[in-house]
């Protein structure tokens, strides 16, 4: 049974540029989160994605935007990069309803932004 | 806004030696769980607690919800330096309009040398 798979592992980027992450769920799960987490610091929550949907974000500008897909995979992009954007990008699945919250993340994709 | 307040943020401690690590907050959360990360990965969920009071074990670690919701703590019996890692909490508040997002506290690097 495959957990969540994401790619690329590492990128490196210039500021300015545009960025896309993918993301494929655990088998059986149809709920996508993406989370950042800079070095040192806990993840936060960009946004999550339901039935193709936006379904909550976060506080994040309108540089991150997202899609899923038919087959619940997903991909998070990222316009006109910042130094500041250079983080570790995690993606999490999970199958509602669930009052628990369960997050099944991956390997997360490093993005550093020279 | 929500936060939770994780306590230490570092720990470097000997083999054998017992810890704590407090998460706090001002908030109500529905759920409280707990993730180990090692470098390079993603957070894996080691538990979750939803009932105010709730004590859960996982072998050597131990886990309890505050009675009002808006604390956990996280107790090491005996640590090993596999132990060694990222412990980080997280808070649900699950509701009509809120229907995944995670609250992650800033995380406790803990060190156990053999």
């Amino acid at each position: 049974d495959a957990g969540v798979t994401q790619s690329p592992t590492h990128l490196i980027k210039t500021r300015g540029q545009q960025v896309t992450l993918r993301c494929s769920p655990k088998s059986g799960h149809d709920t996508v989160s993406w989370y950042q987490q800079a070095l040192g610091q806990g993840p936060q929550f960009i946004f999550q994605y339901y039935e193709e949907e936006e379904r909550q974000r976060g506080n994040f500008p309108d540089r991150f935007s997202g899609h899923q897909f038919p087959n619940y995979s997903s991909e998070l992009n990222v316009n006109a990069l910042l130094l500041g954007d250079s983080a570790l990008y995690l993606c999490a699945s999970s199958f509602p309803p669930t009052n628990t919250g369960e997050l099944f993340f991956g390997e997360g994709s490093r993005l550093t932004v020279l | 806004t929500q936060l939770l307040e994780q306590s230490p943020q570092f720990l470097s401690i000997q083999e054998g030696e017992n810890l704590t690590v407090y998460c706090n907050s001002s908030s109500v959360f529905s759920s409280l769980q707990w993730y180990r990360q090692e470098p390079g990965e993603g957070p894996v969920l080691l538990v979750t607690v939803v009932t105010g009071g709730e004590v859960k074990k996982l072998k050597r670690l131990t886990f309890q919800f505050g009675d009002a919701r808006k604390d956990s703590s996280l107790h090491i019996t005996a640590a090993q330096p596999g132990d060694t890692g990222l412990y980080l909490c997280a808070g649900g508040v699950w509701g009509s309009s809120n229907t995944g997002k995670l609250i992650f506290g800033q995380g406790t690097t803990l060190q156990v040398k053999p």
